[in-house]
This record gives structure tokens, C-alpha cells and sequence, in this order.
């Protein structure tokens, strides 16, 4: 069964520390994908990855193919940063994905 | 800027109707999508196209419905067969196929029917 576990499922945060939301999937993958749902409701998509690790200002995405697991790291959090954080592993398909049912960060003043 | 519009942002509608969510793209991506998000679960996928006047069915394709009749459109209708209509939709869209790029979403329609 092909399935995506994130975890903490939420997360709270003084501002100014170093968050790290976990992905665990179970399928081979081509990229898996991470995904920020801001409270309103829109999702923007953060990064793609098949391999090592990538860098965008503060957030941080790593992902190790072998034990099939993906981290994403904020560091420096500041409340603005609050969202939900979704995974997903494309499965198959070049046009499917699961996705995990995400991680509620909350990053106070 | 490109992006992608849905409207409306909250709909609401009687049990036993059809409705239809708007979903509009001009980023000129050949791939489109429409999820379906509900309390506590992950995003599932409804329906999708590769190309315009082609689509396939996804995880919960039952009830529901969609036309690719131009790139820049990918309109969804909730038929009155679908059991559990309410719920928050998304469209989104990527240039190729989600191996090789980004998915670019909208604003997410509202439905709720009572």
C-alpha cells in the first residue's frame, strides 16, 4: 500500500527556532514534493527533489532515497511561517501523487 | 502575473444539484488537476488531463465530472450523484508531469451543500 506519514502532525515553535517536519513514503519515487497550505487555504509548492538536498532562504528540504524518508527544516522560524506542510510522493503515474495528511506548524511571537 | 483563478471562493447549494467550479489557468501549463480536501485527510486527487481534450479519472472520480475543451480551462462539475459533496476543491496545474515539475495551485473553491 503505497502511503505518506508526516510527522509531528503539529508542531509548536518559539520564533527563532529550528523546526523539522518528517516524511516517511512508501513507493519508489521520480521527485518527491513539499508543499506549504497557508490558513486561508491556498498551497504553494516549496520544493522538488529526488536527491541530497535543496536550499530556499530559511527552509531547507533533504531526503534520503534509500530509507525513503524526507525532511524539510525551517531555521530561524518566524511566525509568518506558520502553514501546513504536505508532502507527497509522485506514485507511478507522472501525474499522481499521495499526499501526507500534513503538518500543522505554529511558530509564536 | 500568471496563475490560476477558481471561483467562486465559497459556494453553496441545495442537495440534488449540479454545480460547476470554475477553474482558469494562464501560466499556458498542458497539465491540469483537481483535488478534493477534507478535514484530517490528505489531498485526492479527483481528475486530471494531460492535454486539452483529454482527462482521467483519478482516486474519486464518482460523482463528478470535467471538460478540457481549451488549455487554459479545466471546469469540474459535482453532480448530485456524488454522495459527500461538501468539501474544499483545488485546481492546480504543472507544466509536464509531476516528475519533472512543480505543482501550481489556485485559490481553492468552498463548497458546502446542504
Amino acid at each position: 500500500k503505497n502511503e505518506v506519514e508526516q510527522s509531528p502532525q503539529n508542531l509548536t515553535a518559539q520564533e527563532g527556532e529550528f523546526i523539522t517536519i518528517n516524511c516517511s513514503y512508501s513507493v519508489g519515487i521520480s521527485a518527491l514534493h513539499w508543499l506549504q497550505q497557508h490558513p486561508g487555504g491556498g498551497i504553494v509548492s516549496l520544493f522538488m527533489l529526488s536527491s541530497g538536498k535543496k536550499k530556499h532562504g530559511r527552509l531547507i528540504a533533504t531526503i534520503n532515497i534509500q530509507e525513503k524518508h524526507s525532511s524539510l527544516h525551517i531555521t530561524a522560524s518566524h511566525p509568518r511561517d506558520s502553514a501546513v506542510y504536505i508532502c507527497a510522493d509522485p506514485r507511478g503515474s507522472n501525474y499522481k501523487l499521495t499526499f501526507g495528511k500534513g503538518t500543522l506548524l505554529t511558530v509564536n511571537p | 502575473d500568471g496563475g490560476i483563478t477558481q471561483s467562486p471562493k465559497y459556494l453553496f447549494r441545495k442537495e440534488g444539484q449540479n454545480v460547476t467550479l470554475s477553474c482558469e489557468q494562464n501560466l499556458n501549463h498542458d497539465a491540469m488537476y483537481w483535488y478534493r480536501q477534507d478535514p484530517g485527510q490528505g489531498l485526492r486527487l479527483i481528475y486530471y488531463s494531460q492535454i486539452v481534450n483529454d482527462f482521467q479519472k483519478g482516486d474519486i472520480a464518482e460523482g463528478y465530472s470535467v471538460s478540457r475543451e481549451k488549455k487554459e480551462s479545466f471546469p469540474l462539475t459535482v453532480t448530485s450523484a456524488q454522495k459527500n459533496p461538501t468539501a474544499f476543491y483545488l485546481c492546480a496545474s504543472s507544466i509536464v508531469g509531476l516528475g519533472g515539475s512543480p505543482l501550481h495551485f489556485g485559490n481553492g473553491t468552498r463548497l458546502t451543500v446542504t
